[in-house]
């Protein structure tokens, strides 16, 4: 079946630091790939998605490259800020399967001042 | 994107009694809903899925006479929790998904709390 594997967490960084959170997956055939943002006591909110191999997602200054050769989806930004602490969970769709989600198991990110 | 509203965002109720949870598609026809429970610091997953029109398919481990869910019209699944015990207080999320896209739209999600 389907899976998806994130680097564990809890991840602490210092603002402006560089961010990589590592996501592998596992899927039959061409999944489409997303990163999810989920803040304290909320929903989850799509931060950005690549549906076929080599697109790069990007949405406030994230980014992820939908890598297949490596079946790799890692996030990655420049500059942290503290109102970037949150869950992040990468998650991908099957095609034959459209709409449902697997996750990772979320990696939680905390940015100190 | 496409928006998807779930009701109540939080609900307590008592031991023993229902509640029912709504997830509404606002501008597009959902052919297919998801719906899926997540534990404090823990990932999402998924409990069932459900076509408009037809019974939900459940996955392995949820009960489906615990976990009723009604998928009448295209726009609206809900997912009544039978007989609530404090072990069933979560966070419900919903996602809907059309016959176009991969992606699945999210809800707000719902925290439940049985006292």
């Amino acid at each position: 079946g389907n899976s998806v594997t994130q680097m564990e967490g809890p991840v602490t960084l210092s603002e402006e630091a560089f961010l990589t959170i590592n996501c592998t997956y596992t899927a039959t055939g061409y999944p489409s790939l997303f990163w999810y943002v989920q803040y304290p006591g909320e929903g989850l909110q799509l931060l950005l998605k690549a549906t076929k191999a080599d697109d790069k997602g990007s949405n406030k200054g994230f980014e992820a490259t939908y890598r297949k050769e490596t079946t790799s989806f890692h996030l990655e930004k420049g500059s942290v800020q503290v109102s970037d602490s949150a869950v992040y969970f990468c998650a991908l769709t099957a095609n034959t399967n459209a709409g449902k989600s697997t996750f990772g198991d979320g990696t939680t990110l905390t940015v100190k001042p | 994107g496409a928006v998807v509203s779930q009701h109540p965002s939080r609900v307590i109720c008592k031991s023993g009694t229902s509640v029912k949870i709504e997830c509404r598609s606002l501008d597009f026809q959902a052919t297919t809903m998801f719906w899926y429970r997540q534990f404090p610091k823990q990932s999402l997953m998924l409990m069932a899925t459900s076509n408009e029109g037809s019974k939900a398919t459940y996955e392995q481990g949820v009960e489906k006479d615990k976990f009723l869910i009604n998928h009448a019209s295209l726009t609206l699944s809900t997912l009544t929790v039978t007989s609530a015990h404090p072990e069933d207080s979560s966070f419900y999320i919903c996602s809907a998904s059309d016959i176009v896209n991969t992606e699945a739209f999210f809800g707000q999600g719902t925290r439940l709390t049985v006292v």
